[in-house]
């Protein structure tokens, strides 16, 4: 089946450890992103790639790093500096970032992350 | 002021009632509108995905779409408790993709 996989689901992190957060995807689509999701917050960008060895920081880049070596791979490590990492992150892709006609977005299942 | 508003509820209903849910934006660019559900503990889905003014209809579901106020809407009719979750509508305008916060909706038997 054609999709967008994130692993692992739940993730529990120390204060000051990185984490790498794992996104792939088989749909063949150019562009991926990076969101965060807080309750009562909705989703805010973190970082997005419209093609391979290159992204783009969105909205709250701060404390986090990725990179595009695949088409198919998007993965996202959380660092120390990222002061409050506990949250809901959500992998997505569409077929290319450019949105004139309208391409629409996809979502994976989301990656639990608790900092302990 | 967030580009886009929803009232993030909870929205209690009545099984078979029919919800209304709501976004409103502040920017005229934009010109695509989809609403996405997210079930607890998952990713969104994408649901509906309109670009005009008007209407459009999907089974149980209708999206609906007034430039003119900076307004979007998303029907459900005959709800039932499978549809409680969060929703989400979404906005883009050129490279921009905007979300608003969610509203969670729940449907009781």
């Amino acid at each position: 089946d054609g999709g967008i996989t994130q692993s692992p689901k739940y993730l529990f992190r120390k204060e000051g450890q990185n984490v790498t957060l794992s996104c792939e995807q088989n749909l063949n689509h150019d562009a991926m992103y990076w969101y965060r999701q807080d309750p009562g917050q909705g989703l805010r960008l973190i970082y997005y790639s419209q093609i391979v060895n290159d992204f783009q920081k969105g909205d709250i880049a701060e404390g986090y790093s990725v990179s595009r070596e695949k088409k198919e791979s998007f993965p996202l490590t959380v660092t120390s500096a990222q002061k409050n990492p506990t949250a809901f992150y959500l992998c997505a892709s569409s077929i290319r970032v450019s949105t004139n006609s309208g391409n629409t977005i996809y979502f994976g299942e989301g990656s639990w992350l608790t900092v302990v | 002021q967030k580009e886009v508003e929803q009232d993030p509820g909870p929205l209690s209903v009545p099984e078979g009632a029919i919800v209304s849910l709501n976004c409103t934006y502040s920017n005229s660019a934009f010109q695509y509108f989809m609403w996405y559900r997210q079930y607890s503990r998952k990713g969104p889905e994408l649901l509906m995905y309109t670009y005009s003014s008007g209407n459009k209809e999907d089974g149980r579901f209708t999206a609906q779409v007034d430039k003119s106020s900076k307004y979007i809407s998303l029907f459900i009719r005959d709800s039932q408790p499978s549809d409680s979750a969060t929703y989400l509508c979404a906005m883009i305008y050129g490279n921009k993709l905007v979300f608003g916060a969610g509203t969670i909706l729940r449907v009781k038997s």
